[in-house]
């Protein structure tokens, strides 16, 4: 696609739901990355892909976080039995490839609040 | 992890250039030096990176110390489109790219 799509854009849950989010990458791209933003604050590194490798997990915040990649294209992040700090803005990139100077494109997050 | 240092605001007037400052006196030799930017309720994109030369594209230069303890972004000419927030970024080895708070640009008109 033209850019990195998310969805949905919002999301309001009731404390204890599970909810799945979406991320579809820019369709050249090899790795994508999930992100946490509060509010104010910058991006928080969650875990990224490189096609369906999931090489590091290590800033999912606890063993409710989940991500997918199955077929090394659109990616989802389940958050199981939802709790109010969980409420947060999510946010997916992509970049061609791995690597430390590539360049990574982030679309347009789901905002996720959790009541 | 490496980290950065950043002033939390800066201030600048419309059509005169910004220069933003950053520390990263822990950088390794591998860190790639990123900015991004982040307008209100938008996601961040990507301004410029570099490793140890200085950098120029069309949207801003970036001027790398000769240690590499330090970095400046230039916006050579400030519009009131540039009012976001940048962030000065290391890249690791495991490609994650760790945020910092980011320094606010107040665009003067």
């Amino acid at each position: 696609g033209a850019g990195v799509s998310q969805s949905p854009r919002y999301k309001v849950t009731k404390r204890g739901q599970d909810v799945t989010l979406r991320c579809d990458p820019i369709s050249s791209h090899a790795t994508l990355y999930w992100y946490q933003q509060a509010l104010g604050q910058g991006p928080e590194f969650l875990t990224y892909f490189n096609y369906e490798a999931q090489p590091d997990k290590s800033g999912l915040p606890s063993d409710r976080f989940s991500a997918e990649r199955p077929e090394g294209s659109i990616s989802t992040l389940t958050i199981q039995r939802t709790e109010q700090r969980d409420s947060a803005m999510y946010r997916c990139a992509s970049s061609l490839a791995p690597g430390g100077q590539e360049t990574q494109y982030f679309g347009p997050g789901t905002r996720l609040l959790v009541l | 992890d490496a980290k950065t240092t950043q002033p939390n605001s800066m201030e600048s007037n419309e059509e005169e250039p910004v220069h933003l400052p950053c520390n990263h006196s822990t950088i390794s030799g591998t860190d790639y030096i990123h900015w991004y930017r982040q307008l209100p309720s938008q996601g961040p994109e990507y301004v410029i990176h570099g490793l140890t030369s200085n950098v120029n594209n069309r949207m801003a230069s970036l001027a790398i110390a000769e240690d590499r303890k330090s970095s400046t972004l230039i916006l050579h000419r400030a519009t009131l489109r540039d009012a976001a927030v940048y962030y000065c970024i290391l890249s690791i080895i495991n490609y994650q790219l760790i945020w910092g708070a980011g320094t606010k640009l107040i665009i003067k008109p």
